[in-house]
């Protein structure tokens, strides 16, 4: 099985802060990739794909980039509704689609 | 809108079985591969399974493989998960999620529902 692991586990920062969160995958994935956030009590959220592609109704401070094994999340300019835990997911063709252990933004 | 709605949690003593629902809306869900995704109390996502828009094909997680079943009937836009042998660590919220390709698998999901939850004690 293909292993995700991101760091950091946790981070704190403020308002406007420019937050990066890093995933990286025990084998080359190509840009299998996915992103999603996930608040307290909610259901995931898919924000990216396929390692960069933004999906519908997310706002554009949140981008993705990385191909092979390493991958990074980049939220610019932190706003509230931001703080929320995101993880990475592996969707290449080796299937379980593991998810990474999630990384907790707060303040 | 679309809409996934899960149903069928509930608490269950070890080495019983118990069924999920997850009722589909506001697109067509015969073309779409779906999943389930399962997070224990403060931990975090797990992906269970995942079943082909036509059921062809299904494919599960080595801690479920052999105890869960995931199916679906298209013509009831319903999604289901068959869980038996239950153990204290499948206590999870359980959540459906839809692929976001349809007729192939991409692997991600774009729509989930609100999840049920399932605890299992004696």
């Amino acid at each position: 099985d293909i292993q995700m692991t991101q760091s950091p586990s946790s981070l704190s920062a403020s308002v406007g802060d420019r937050v990066t969160i890093t995933c990286r995958a025990s084998q080359s994935i190509s840009s299998y990739l996915n992103w999603y956030q996930q608040k307290p009590g909610k259901a995931p959220r898919l924000l990216i794909s396929a390692a960069s592609t933004l999906q519908s109704g997310v706002p554009s401070r949140f981008s993705g980039s990385g191909s092979g094994t390493d991958f990074t999340l980049t939220i610019s300019g932190l706003q509230p509704e931001d703080f929320a835990t995101y993880y990475c997911q592996q969707s290449y063709s080796t299937l379980p689609f593991t998810f990474g252990p999630g990384t907790k933004v707060d303040i | 809108q679309v809409q996934l709605v899960e149903s069928g949690g509930g608490v269950v003593q070890p080495g019983r079985s118990l069924r999920l629902s997850c009722a589909a809306s506001g697109f067509t869900f015969s073309v779409y591969g779906m999943h389930w995704v399962r997070q224990a109390p403060g931990k975090g996502l797990e992906w269970v399974a995942v079943l082909w828009y036509d059921g062809t094909n299904k494919y599960y997680a080595d801690s479920v493989k052999g105890r869960f079943t995931i199916s679906r009937d298209n013509s009831k836009n319903t999604l289901y998960l068959q869980m038996s042998s239950l153990r204290a660590e499948d206590t999870a919220t359980y959540y459906c999620a839809k692929d976001l390709q349809s007729w192939l698998l991409a692997g991600g999901m774009d729509v989930w529902g609100r999840g049920t939850t399932v605890t299992v004690s004696s």
